[in-house]
C-alpha cells in the first residue's frame, strides 16, 4: 500500500452543489496530480500541482480548482456539480525529480473517492 | 493532445496460457509508457513501464514491448494466474530530459482480464 490517503471514500451530492476532496501526498512526494475516473474508463487527468503552484492542467471547465498546502496535501475543489461529474477521483503524489539520479518517478496513486451527483 | 487507444476492452484465458494487451498513441512526443493494474475497488498499481529509448523491458512474467515506428505497444502476461485478474490500463506522456514525476498520464480505457482456473 502506498502512503497516499484521500478523504472522504464516498459523498453523494445533489446537482449544483459544491465539494471539496481532500489528497495527503505520501511523505517527502512534493508533486499531486489529480484524475477523474468514470466508470469503466480510465482516469482522466485533471491538474496537477507542484510545490503549490498549478504545474499543468487538463481538458476540465474551470469549475474544477485545487490547492496545494505547505505540507504538499492537496484539494480538490468542484462547483456547480453536474451529474456528469460521478466518477471516482484519484490523487497521486510523486517526488518530482531527484537532480542526482535525473531519473523519473512513479506517481502513487491514493485510494479514491467515489462521488456520486444525483 | 495524446490519444490512447487500448485493445481489447476484455480479455478471458485459461489459467496458464499468455495474455497480450495492445495500445496505440497518435503523440510521437511520448516517450514513456506505464502500464496499470486496477483490481475491483482498489487504486491504479504500476506494474511496469517502459521508456522510448528500450524496445523491450521484462519483470519475471510480465513483458512490455514498444514500436516507436507504428506508435503501438503491448503487455505481454506469461503464465497467467487467478490473481492476475483484473483491469489493465496503459498510458502515455512526454517525459522531460531530466526525467521527474511533473508529468500528466493519459490512460488508455483499460482491458478487463479474467484468467479462468
Amino acid at each position: 500500500e502506498t502512503g497516499v490517503t484521500q478523504s472522504p471514500t464516498h459523498l453523494i451530492k445533489t446537482r449544483g452543489q459544491q465539494v471539496t476532496l481532500r489528497c495527503s501526498s505520501q511523505s517527502g512526494h512534493n508533486t499531486v496530480s489529480w484524475y477523474q475516473q468514470a466508470l469503466g474508463q480510465g482516469p482522466q487527468f485533471i491538474f496537477q500541482y507542484y510545490r503549490e503552484e498549478e504545474n499543468g492542467r487538463g481538458n476540465f471547465p474551470p469549475r474544477f480548482s485545487g490547492l496545494q498546502f505547505p505540507n504538499y496535501s492537496s484539494e480538490l475543489n468542484v462547483n456547480a456539480l453536474e451529474l456528469d461529474d460521478s466518477a471516482l477521483y484519484l490523487c497521486a503524489s510523486s517526488l518530482g525529480w531527484d537532480r542526482r539520479t535525473l531519473s523519473s518517478y512513479e506517481q502513487y496513486f491514493g485510494p479514491g473517492t467515489r462521488l456520486t451527483v444525483t | 493532445g495524446e490519444n490512447v487507444e487500448q485493445h481489447p476492452s476484455t480479455l478471458s484465458v485459461q489459467e496458464g496460457d499468455s495474455a497480450v494487451i495492445k495500445c496505440t498513441y497518435s503523440d510521437s512526443a511520448s516517450n514513456y509508457f506505464p502500464w496499470y493494474k486496477q483490481e475491483l475497488g482498489k487504486r491504479p498499481q504500476l506494474i511496469i513501464d517502459i521508456r522510448s529509448n528500450v524496445g523491450e523491458k521484462k519483470d519475471q512474467r510480465i513483458a512490455v514491448t514498444l514500436n516507436k515506428t507504428a506508435k503501438h505497444f503491448s503487455l505481454h502476461i506469461t503464465e497467467t494466474q487467478p490473481e492476475d485478474s483484473a483491469v489493465y490500463f496503459c498510458a502515455a506522456t512526454h517525459l522531460r530530459e531530466w526525467g521527474g514525476s511533473n508529468y500528466k498520464l493519459t490512460f488508455g480505457k483499460g482491458t478487463l482480464l479474467t484468467v479462468n482456473p
